[in-house]
């Protein structure tokens, strides 16, 4: 069973610029979760999707979107990027919203 | 404060000592996981608990929700062990991280 795959793995962007991360979650899977991870803040809550739907957000600015498909893939963009976004993002897929967590190996971003 | 509480950040020990990292949470929960992550950033899940003990191998985690407590317990430490263990609680809206603990088994 193919596991969370998230893409790109790595990408350098420049201030100003937009951002859109993908994650692909396990087959049958249908909650997928958003983090973003940094040295000084530790890993965050970006937001939280299930069955196309957001039904949780964390405490991000509005530059932070996402959205999820009716395959369950989900996407997360950023728009006018700071250098505090430099991070790893992460993703997670769950059967539903209060069951185990399952990992990507993340996308790290590097906003020059 | 914050709503989760990890002690110790940094714990180093020989292989095959017993490890206890602890986890305080400050909101109501429904359920609390503990995670892996190794260096270059992949996270594992190791455990999701609401009430009572698991035990995996290993590793066993406790949780007391009347003390809002749990503990991560390895048995017969590895240098393989060697990680961030990050205790993540979820509350009404959100999961929320602990600052996790690093630890470093020696040989």
């Amino acid at each position: 069973k193919a596991g969370v795959t998230q893409t790109p793995r790595y990408l350098i962007k420049t201030r100003g610029q937009q951002v859109t991360l993908s994650c692909s979650p396990i087959s049958g899977h249908r909650s997928v979760s958003w983090y973003q991870q940094t040295p000084g803040q530790g890993l965050q809550f970006l937001f939280e999707y299930f069955s196309e739907t957001q039904r949780n957000k964390g405490n991000f600015p509005g530059r932070f979107s996402g959205r999820q498909f009716s395959n369950s893939r989900s996407e997360m963009n950023v728009s006018t990027l700071e250098l505090g976004d430099s991070a790893l993002y992460l993703c997670a897929s769950s059967l539903d919203m209060t069951g185990e967590l399952f990992f990507g190996e993340g996308s790290r971003l590097t906003v020059l | 404060k914050n709503e989760v509480e990890q002690s110790p950040q940094n714990l180093t020990a020989q292989e095959g000592e017993f490890i206890t990292i602890n986890c305080s949470y400050s909101v109501g929960i429904s359920a609390l996981h503990w995670l892996q992550q190794h260096p270059g950033g992949g996270i594992v899940s190791l455990f999701m608990l609401s009430s009572g003990k698991k035990k995996h191998g290993r590793l066993i985690a406790t949780i007391n929700i009347q003390e809002k407590h749990s503990s991560l317990h390895i048995t017969a430490s590895h240098p393989r062990d060697s990680a961030v263990y990050i205790c993540a609680v979820r509350g009404a809206q959100k999961l929320v991280f602990g600052q996790g603990t690093r630890l470093t088994i020696n040989p």
